[in-house]
């Protein structure tokens, strides 16, 4: 089992909180990911990032930003929630290149009322 | 553009049958095609990984097959049991992406019923 981490599992926030989404990983991964999912969508990048003082933005454009202080530290912040943010959220790792398999976390659930 | 498409959407089984579920892509350059189980309000976790020059490969009850010429895989579950109740996400990747590039599809959600 990949030891990768999110925290919390499920968070419910109203309009216009500031929220971190944690996200860990063990492995000493280099390469790290944010996806979000809608129920019954396909995942899609929005975040990634190389190694630590790297990050760069995904193919769906989001609101939220990330940070990449230590290599096992990855996370990911709203400014300000917004009903349109509820969704799942999953942080991956990767240990190389894409022929390598990428570990997922067991995701956050964001709902924003 | 590069695309994964899966088939069928959605499938309903009896505990002890077989199924079988569809994966159309159009990456390229290719480099290689994972199955994926989601579980729900879970993580997808690995079940099969195909470089091009492999056309099948098994992991237990689950086989996938590869067919890099027609750009089609699939994935073969034998004797189904209740826990594969879940979602199948094929996922193919782009060769030399140092990103590691991954193109998802949007499942096949399976339950498996008593």
């Amino acid at each position: 089992e990949a030891d990768i981490y999110q925290t919390p599992r499920y968070l419910v926030i109203g309009t216009g909180k500031k929220i971190t989404l944690e996200c860990s990983q063990t492995m000493g991964h280099d390469k790290m990911y944010w996806y979000q999912q809608d129920p019954g969508m396909e995942l899609h990048l929005i975040h990634y990032s190389y190694g630590v003082n790297s990050t760069e933005k995904g193919d769906l454009s989001s609101e939220s930003t990330v940070s990449r202080i230590r290599t096992e530290h990855f996370p990911l912040t709203l400014e300000s929630a917004r009903p349109s943010h509820t969704s799942q959220y999953l942080c991956a790792s990767l240990p190389g290149d894409s022929s390598y398999e990428q570990y997922f976390g067991p995701g956050t659930r964001l709902t924003v009322t | 553009k590069n695309q994964v498409e899966q088939s069928p959407q959605s499938l309903i089984i009896l505990e002890g049958k077989n199924c079988t579920l569809q994966c159309n892509y159009t990456v390229s350059p290719f480099s290689n095609l994972r199955w994926y189980k989601q579980d729900t309000g879970r993580g997808p976790v690995s079940l099969t990984i195909m470089t091009f020059s492999e056309n099948t490969k098994s992991n237990g009850r689950y086989t996938a097959t590869l067919d890099a010429d027609t750009k089609q895989s699939s994935l073969h579950i034998t004797a189904s049991q209740l826990s594969d109740s879940a979602s199948y996400i094929c996922v193919v990747s782009d060769r030399g992406s140092t990103l590691g590039r991954l193109y998802f599809g949007r499942g096949t959600q399976l339950t498996v019923w008593p």
